[in-house]
């Protein structure tokens, strides 16, 4: 079955930081590119970030709003992708989920369930 | 960045009735390798991930009943469900893929009237 499971979520204080993981099985995940998308409590969906394949030089991309406080990376042979937040800040309040999308032919569109990060004092 | 609206926020609509949700984007996401619109319409229901309606703008994804239809060119799309069900109630979303960074309208959300 292809999934991916999301897990490190929890509640941090400002300025703090948290690393989140999204373990993959069921698919090639050395394959694939890998993002991370949030949602706000009772907001839309907006883009974290990506990173992709190591083949194309694993080279990742930021929203404007965490670029240069979160990381993304990712480790083939366990087939996990992480995501390392620092300096966290109350805005960064969601629900974070990682998925993998393609389409050509077919879609392939998976995402895990989500992991909840709340940052408060 | 692409900045994709949909309208309206809100809808009702009777069950059996249809239901039309617009999404329009800044700028063409046509992809010239297909000559096909990089979008996709994805539900999500309370607690849920987002799940995959339609790609292309047009194509429907293995699973998805065939009451849901995606539509439009150039910088104007439509989702039409046509006979709307209990179950459809939920929050759509369209999203961009032509170009980085992905992004998403915000959101519709869709009540039985």
């Amino acid at each position: 079955e292809v999934q991916l499971v999301e897990s490190g979520g929890g509640l941090v204080k400002p300025g703090g930081s948290l690393r989140l993981s999204c373990a993959a099985s069921g698919f090639t995940f050395s394959n694939d590119w890998m993002s991370w998308v949030r949602q706000a409590p009772g907001k839309g969906l907006e883009w974290v970030g990506q990173i992709k394949t190591k083949a194309e030089g694993g080279t990742t991309e930021y929203a404007a709003p965490v670029k240069g406080r979160f990381t993304i990376s990712r480790d083939d042979s366990k087939n996990t992708l992480y995501l390392q937040m620092n300096s966290l800040q109350t805005e960064d309040t969601a629900v974070y989920y990682c998925r993998t999308t393609y389409y050509g032919e077919s879609a392939f569109d998976i995402w895990g369930q989500g992991t909840v990060v709340t940052v408060s004092s | 960045d692409i900045v994709m609206t949909q309208s309206p926020d809100s809808l009702a609509v009777s069950l059996g009735e249809g239901a039309t949700i617009n999404c329009k984007s800044s700028q063409s996401i046509l992809y010239s390798s297909n000559n096909k619109n990089s979008l996709v319409w994805y539900q999500q229901k309370p607690g849920q991930p987002p799940k995959l309606l339609i790609y292309w703008a047009s194509t429907r994804e293995s699973g998805v009943p065939d009451r849901f239809s995606g539509s439009g060119s150039g910088t104007d799309f439509t989702l039409t469900i046509s006979s709307l069900q209990a179950e459809d109630v939920a929050v759509y979303y369209c999203q961009q893929y032509h170009s980085s960074p992905p992004t998403f309208g915000q959101g519709t959300k869709l009540e039985i009237k």
